[in-house]
C-alpha cells in the first residue's frame, strides 16, 4: 500500500505558541489530503480537507484561523496549530488517497 | 445522515475464534467502505475495503460482508490471534475521481483475543 509519513511524531509546546505538523505522501502524489483529530479512546474526527493549490475545506466547528492548513505540493500538506492551548492537546492524523485512503502514523501534541 | 454506527464497543474472543464487528450507515451517497486497525499510539492501518458492486470481499483471514439494501457491512476475522488485539474502525464515504474521499468513522471496537 501507499505510504504516508508525518513529522514530528510527538511534540510538546507551551501554551500560546504555534506548532507545525507535516504530512507527506512518500510514493504517490496526492491532490487531496485529510486531517483528523483523535482523543484518547475515541474515534477519528475529520477536521479539514486539504486541496493542493487551493484553500482547505474545514468541517463545521473547526476554527480555520486556529488550524491553518497549507497544501503547497502534491506530496506535502501542513497543519499549523496557532496559539495552542492545553485543550488542543490531541492526536492529529493525516491521510491521503491513492484509490484507497492511507493514514500517517499520527502526531501526539501536548500543550503545557 | 452522516453517521456510521458501529457495534459492539468491545469484543473478547478466544484464540482461533471468529471476531465479528458490525456497522450501519445512513447516507446512500456513500460508496466506499473500509476497515482500519489501530494499535495504541499509531495511525489507523487499512485492513480491507469494499465498494458496493460486490457483496463480499475476502483478504486472508479478513472478510467484509456488505448488504446494500440494509445499509450494513461487517468485518469477520477468522482464526483470531492475540496479535489481532487492537481497535477496529469501520468507515464510509464517497468514492470519486478515482479515489476515496472524506471518510466518516464508526466509534470503534476494542478487540481482545485471549491466548
Amino acid at each position: 500500500g501507499a505510504v504516508v509519513s508525518q513529522h514530528p511524531s510527538w511534540v510538546i509546546c507551551k501554551s500560546g505558541t504555534s506548532v507545525k505538523i507535516e504530512c507527506r505522501s512518500l510514493d504517490f502524489q496526492a491532490t487531496t489530503m485529510f486531517w483528523y483529530r483523535q482523543f484518547p479512546k475515541q474515534s477519528l474526527m475529520l477536521m479539514a480537507t486539504s486541496n493542493e493549490g487551493s484553500k482547505a475545506t474545514y468541517e463545521q466547528g473547526v476554527e480555520k484561523d486556529k488550524f491553518l492548513i497549507n497544501h503547497a505540493s502534491l506530496t506535502l500538506s501542513t497543519l499549523t496549530v496557532t496559539s495552542a492551548h492545553p485543550e488542543d492537546s490531541s492526536f492529529y492524523i493525516c491521510s491521503a488517497s491513492e484509490y484507497e485512503q492511507y493514514f500517517g502514523p499520527g502526531t501526539r501534541l501536548t500543550v503545557t | 445522515q452522516q453517521q456510521v454506527k458501529q457495534s459492539p464497543q468491545s469484543l473478547i474472543v478466544q484464540k482461533g475464534g471468529i471476531s465479528i464487528i458490525n456497522c450501519a450507515y445512513e447516507n446512500t451517497a456513500f460508496d466506499y467502505f473500509p476497515w482500519y486497525q489501530q494499535f495504541p499510539g499509531k495511525g489507523p492501518a487499512l485492513l480491507i475495503a469494499i465498494r458496493p458492486d460486490v457483496s463480499e470481499k475476502k483478504e486472508g483471514r479478513f472478510t467484509i460482508s456488505f448488504n446494500k439494501s440494509a445499509k450494513q457491512f461487517s468485518l469477520h476475522i477468522m482464526d483470531s490471534q492475540p496479535g489481532d488485539s487492537a481497535t477496529y474502525f469501520c468507515a464510509a464515504g464517497p468514492f470519486s475521481s478515482g479515489s476515496a474521499r472524506q471518510l466518516t468513522f464508526g466509534s470503534g471496537t476494542q478487540l481482545t483475543v485471549l491466548p
